[in-house]
């Protein structure tokens, strides 16, 4: 039990679809993060929130949308996604953005884009 | 800004051998330095951390590294590697007051019987 919690572990969606991704911690963290995992290539920050204020969005399409209603949920909205999207898709969490504290990770959504 | 380079996308030794797996980093400010471990089909999973004080940091498993400011590098080693070692090891470096972890792009180890 790592205290992040991301579903579903498996998603495989058409590009014309709408689905969500969900991330919750139970570790009273602050802050949440979005990362995605392709293969050959390193981690890519995706999204950033502190106190559940947006405070990095890294250049991401706006086909990812996300969401912090709280600081304990995370969620990854996606429409009309390309086949290029299908990654490992890590949501974390750590104490505070900025901080020294380590991040603590999901084990992932795999979504295919078919 | 700062960024964390891996040498090596894949390192294989010996069982009961050094791994020695290499970090380089580069940032404005004093760091704060992480390793990570990624498991197949697992998130990630903090292996040590080093923030201030001491500059040997001792982890889980057995691995422990040294930050050297003079070399900006922050090696991840064990004396004697064990099967259940084989794994993804990702480096990452983030900076006091700024929102980022950067991640290098994994080192795979290989564990030869």
């Amino acid at each position: 039990e790592t205290g992040v919690t991301q579903t579903p572990r498996h998603l495989v969606m058409g590009m014309t679809n709408k689905k969500s991704l969900k991330c919750e911690q139970h570790l009273g963290h602050n802050a949440m993060y979005w990362y995605k995992q392709s293969a050959k290539k390193p981690l890519e920050l995706m999204f950033v929130y502190n106190f559940k204020e947006q405070t990095e969005n890294n250049s991401v399409p706006s086909r990812f949308s996300p969401e912090c209603p709280n600081s304990s949920h995370l969620f990854l909205h996606l429409h009309t996604l390309q086949p290029e999207d299908s990654a490992l898709y890590l949501c974390a969490s750590s104490q505070e953005a900025g901080s020294n504290t380590e991040a603590f990770f999901g084990q992932g959504t795999r979504l295919t884009v078919v | 800004a700062q960024s964390v380079t891996q040498l090596g996308s894949h390192v294989s030794v010996s069982e009961g051998a050094l791994v020695l797996l290499r970090c380089n980093y580069s940032s404005s400010v004093p760091p704060y330095l992480f390793w990570y471990v990624q498991y197949p089909n697992q998130g990630l999973q903090l292996l040590l951390k080093y923030t201030t004080g001491a500059t040997l940091v001792k982890g889980i498993n057995g691995f422990e590294a040294e930050f050297k400011k003079s070399e900006t590098s922050f090696h991840l080693t064990k004396p004697s590697a064990h099967m259940s070692d084989a794994a993804e090891y990702f480096c990452a470096v983030s900076q006091n007051r700024d929102d980022k972890i950067i991640f290098g792009k994994g080192t795979r180890l290989h564990i030869l019987p």
